[in-house]
C-alpha cells in the first residue's frame, strides 16, 4: 500500500485560470476528503465521497469549487477563474466509513495564485 | 457554531510528558482524533477516542470526558521528532466522517 497520493505537489497560476488536481485514495478505502489549509491553521473540510456519490460540500466550497470520483477510486478537484484567495493547500485524505476517525492524507497540493 | 481549542504553542524537554488539552463545543459530537503535523508535511493520524477514558498506543496516550467536552494528548519520554503541530479534531454524528480541527498546537522539544 502507498497511501494517499496527490498531484500535482505543486501549482502555481494566474488569477482566473482554471486549475485540476488528483487524488489517488487507500486503495481500500471507501470515503475520500479534501480539506483546504492555509498557514497557521488546522485543515478546514470542503466535500467527502463515499464511493462515487459525494455526501457533503462545505458552504467554503463557493461555486468555483468541483469535485468528482467518477468510479469510486480517485478524485479531481477543480477551481475555476481562481482568485488569490484561494491560494493555501489543498490535502486530500482517504478512510474506511466504519473508521471514520481515522483519515489517512496525502502530502497536499500546494496552490499559488499570482 | 462548532470549534475546538487547543493550547497555542507548548515546549518541553527532551526525555519529559507533555499533555495537550483539547476543549470542545460541537453538536452532535461523535469522537475526538489526534494528528501530528510535521512542517511542510502532511497530518498523520495518532489517535481516536469514540468512548470516554485512555487510548494508548506507544508513547503516545489520548483521553476522552464527553461530560467535560474535554480530551487531552499525552506524550511521554519526549524525543526532537516529536517537534510538530499537533491537531485534535472532532467527528459529528451523521455528518459522515467529516473532522473539524482546532487551530493546532506547536510542540517544541528542547535537548
Amino acid at each position: 500500500d502507498t497511501g494517499v497520493s496527490q498531484d500535482p505537489r505543486h501549482k502555481i497560476t494566474k488569477r482566473g485560470q482554471n486549475v485540476t488536481f488528483r487524488c489517488d485514495p487507500i486503495s481500500e478505502h471507501n470515503r475520500l476528503y479534501w480539506y483546504r489549509q492555509t498557514l497557521g491553521q488546522g485543515p478546514e473540510f470542503l466535500t467527502y465521497f463515499q464511493n462515487e456519490a459525494q455526501l457533503e460540500k462545505s458552504r467554503l466550497l463557493s461555486d468555483r469549487f468541483s469535485a468528482e470520483r467518477p468510479k469510486g477510486s480517485f478524485s479531481t478537484l477543480e477551481i475555476q477563474r481562481t482568485e488569490q484567495g484561494d491560494s493555501a493547500m489543498y490535502l486530500c485524505a482517504s478512510s474506511l466509513a466504519r473508521l471514520q476517525g481515522e483519515q489517512y492524507f496525502g502530502p497536499g497540493t500546494r496552490l499559488t495564485v499570482t | 457554531g462548532q470549534s475546538l481549542e487547543q493550547p497555542s504553542e507548548v515546549t518541553a524537554v527532551e526525555g519529559a510528558i507533555v499533555q495537550i488539552n483539547c476543549t470542545y463545543q460541537t453538536s452532535g459530537f461523535y469522537g475526538l482524533s489526534w494528528y501530528q503535523q510535521h512542517d511542510g508535511g502532511a497530518p498523520t493520524f495518532l489517535s481516536y477516542n469514540g468512548l470516554d477514558g485512555l487510548e494508548e498506543t506507544g508513547r503516545f496516550s489520548s483521553f476522552l470526558s464527553r461530560s467535560d467536552s474535554y480530551g487531552y494528548l499525552l506524550l511521554q519520554e519526549l524525543q526532537m521528532k516529536d517537534s510538530a503541530s499537533y491537531f485534535c479534531a472532532a467527528s459529528i454524528y451523521n455528518q459522515g466522517g467529516k473532522l473539524i480541527f482546532g487551530q493546532g498546537t506547536e510542540l517544541s522539544v528542547k535537548p
